[in-house]
């Protein structure tokens, strides 16, 4: 079945640095890519959705120059944290369509500690 | 506004009982329903999927309905495993596979 993996799976890094997380989906092609974030015992909350070749669409109160979204091709959308803090920390994780099929599938995530 | 409601947030049940999980929504215009499985730190996986016409549908001991009158759903669980423990999400899809709400979810813990 479709899989859809996130790199790295877990990432700890100082304050004001800046972290790169990296969906990709295995085998197909996503024209689509969504970005979540989930704090501990809370549901997930959608970022943005990651456009192939434009543009990413980001939901009210995400801040887009923080979030940086970059869907460069139909199997690849990175996120970058810029100069993360503690409060970024974060299980964060991704989802990508099978336009065939219109399954939703989503990545192992990807937690975030900012020290 | 878009909304999904799980209930309960959060259940107990014996191994080997029978479990109902609600979700109830507002979404429209409505495209599909998912329940989907997400064990503590990992990314949710997709039990089943429902569209307007299906009523129910199921997936093992995973059985899910749907009445969209009422814009209801339910994810009944059948003699329940100690690997069922996690957290279920009632996810909605209106009108085109962008617009996607997710329910709150409900943490089910299944003991011995």
């Amino acid at each position: 079945g479709a899989v859809v993996s996130q790199h790295p799976s877990r990432v700890i890094c100082k304050s004001g640095t800046s972290v790169k997380i990296e969906c990709r989906s295995l085998d197909f092609q996503a024209t689509t890519m969504f970005w979540y974030r989930q704090f501990p015992k809370q549901s997930l909350m959608l970022m943005a959705t990651s456009n192939e070749g434009s543009k990413a669409t980001y939901e009210q109160g995400v801040e887009k120059d923080k979030f940086l979204i970059n869907h460069a091709s139909l199997t690849l959308s990175t996120l970058t944290v810029t100069s993360a803090h503690p409060e970024d920390s974060s299980f964060y994780i991704c989802s990508a369509w099978t336009g065939s099929t219109g399954e939703l599938f989503f990545g192992e995530g990807s937690r975030l500690t900012v020290l | 506004k878009n909304q999904v409601e799980q209930s309960p947030q959060s259940l107990i049940i014996l191994e080997g009982k029978n479990c109902t999980l609600q979700c109830n929504y507002t979404v429209s215009p409505f495209s599909n329903l998912r329940w989907y499985k997400q064990d503590t730190g990992r990314g949710p996986v997709s039990l089943t999927i429902m569209t307007f016409s299906e009523n129910t549908k199921s997936n093992g001991r995973y059985t899910a309905t749907l009445d969209a009158d009422t814009k209801q759903s339910s994810l009944h669980i059948t003699a329940s495993q100690l690997s069922d423990s996690a957290s279920y999400i009632c996810v909605v899809t209106a009108g085109g596979y962008q617009k996607v709400t997710f329910g709150t979810g409900t943490k089910l813990q299944v003991i011995p």
